[in-house]
This record gives C-alpha cells, sequence and structure tokens, in this order.
C-alpha cells in the first residue's frame, strides 16, 4: 500500500482565498483523522470519520472550516476564507481503530496564507 | 480528560550516548500511551505504545519506553543513539472511554552530535 496520499505538499495562498487539502487514507481503514500542527499549539486533532461519517469536529477552530469524506477513499478539509494565523502543517492520518490503534500519518500539507 | 507534557523542547546528544525522552501524563485511571518520531518533512510514526500488562515495552529502531504508574511517566530509552535518529519526538496519551481522545504532547526535538 503507498500509505497515506497527501495533496498538495505545499501550498501558498492570499488571506481570504478558499482552500483546500485532500487526503487519499490506506484502503481498509475505516478511521480517518485531519490534525494541524503548529509551533505554538502543536499537534491538534481537528476532526474524525468514521465509515465516512464526521464523529467528533469539537476540534474544527471556527466555521471557516469544514471538511468531508464523500467516500471510503477520499476526504477534504477546506478553509474558506483563510487568513494568516490558519498558515500550519495538516496531516491527515488513518487507522483501523479509533485511537487504540497505529494511526498511519501522511506527508503533511505545508500551507502558508499571506 | 488527559492531558500530557514533554518537559524538553530540544535534547542534544552525542552519537552513541544512551538517550532518554522525558513523557508525564495526567489521567484518572491508566492510559493508552503512545511514542510517535517525526523525521523532517514527514508525518508522524508510531515507534512503540503501551496498554496493559509488562510495563517495558519495546519498539522499533531500538527504542523502548516504561510506564511508570507512581511518577505517571512513559519515557523514552535508546542505549545508543544514531545520527539517523535525530527527528522530533511525540508522546500520546488516549483515554480508555471510547469517546476519549488522543492527546499529543509538544514534542522534543533530538539534536545528534557527531
Amino acid at each position: 500500500d503507498a500509505g497515506v496520499i497527501q495533496s498538495p505538499r505545499h501550498e501558498v495562498t492570499e488571506m481570504g482565498q478558499e482552500v483546500t487539502l485532500r487526503c487519499k487514507p490506506i484502503s481498509g481503514h475505516d478511521y480517518l483523522f485531519w490534525y494541524r500542527q503548529t509551533m505554538m499549539r502543536g499537534l491538534e486533532l481537528l476532526i474524525y470519520f468514521n465509515n465516512n461519517v464526521p464523529i467528533d469536529d469539537s476540534g474544527m477552530p471556527e466555521d471557516r472550516f469544514s471538511a468531508k469524506m464523500p467516500n471510503a477513499s477520499f476526504s477534504t478539509l477546506k478553509i474558506q476564507p483563510s487568513e494568516p494565523r490558519d498558515s500550519a502543517v495538516y496531516f491527515c492520518a488513518s487507522s483501523q481503530d479509533a485511537f487504540l490503534l497505529e494511526q498511519y500519518f501522511g506527508p503533511g500539507t505545508r500551507l502558508t496564507v499571506t | 480528560a488527559q492531558s500530557v507534557t514533554q518537559p524538553d523542547i530540544h535534547i542534544t546528544v552525542s552519537e552513541g550516548a544512551s538517550l532518554e525522552l522525558r513523557c508525564n501524563y495526567s489521567y484518572g485511571a491508566t492510559p493508552y500511551l503512545f511514542w510517535y518520531v517525526q523525521s523532517p518533512g514527514q508525518g508522524l510514526q508510531l515507534l512503540l505504545k503501551y496498554f496493559s500488562g509488562d510495563t517495558l515495552v519495546q519498539g522499533i529502531k531500538g527504542f523502548e519506553a516504561e510506564f511508570k504508574r507512581s511518577q505517571s511517566s512513559f519515557n523514552l530509552r535508546k542505549p545508543s543513539v544514531h545520527w539517523s535518529d535525530a527527528a522530533e519526538y511525540f508522546c500520546a496519551v488516549g483515554g480508555r472511554n471510547r469517546d476519549d481522545k488522543i492527546i499529543f504532547g509538544k514534542g522534543t526535538r533530538l539534536h545528534i552530535l557527531p
């Protein structure tokens, strides 16, 4: 398996623009997680899905953030409108269990909002 | 809810020297404990985990960790580090309730001197 795939790897955008991050989880993994990593706050769980259904989105910082999982092999994290404070590395991870088994992380998307 | 603290932001050791990275947690019962490693530009990879049983856990790449209930600690150790061990290390804590999420520490960046 190719592992968790994220695209793009780097994104530079201007404040106010819409940003869409993409993730393809490992086949057979029922859980998908979106994290945000910053120097100040470390690694934060934003939202996670089970069988394509959002289970907990309490970590999503604002209504500007939204995530979808239309099928088992694809998820998106959208920020609209983007702001400079959204600059971070966004990771997608997948797992066969919610939090008891290893989470497999993608390489991340480094987002810079100017 | 659980919490986790990694007291050391940076650690520098010489190649061949022993290593210990500290992790302290807070949780009302015995938590699930994890150590992940993040190499530059990559996602996190699981080194080892503790759920129950033997309090000394062996992981990949020659790492081990010891769960000490009395000290609420789960320190990561390696007897002899290699230059390739330079990375950021994250301790993570999961709760035993189904709705408990995994919480990551802020990380410890390991530097290796030649």
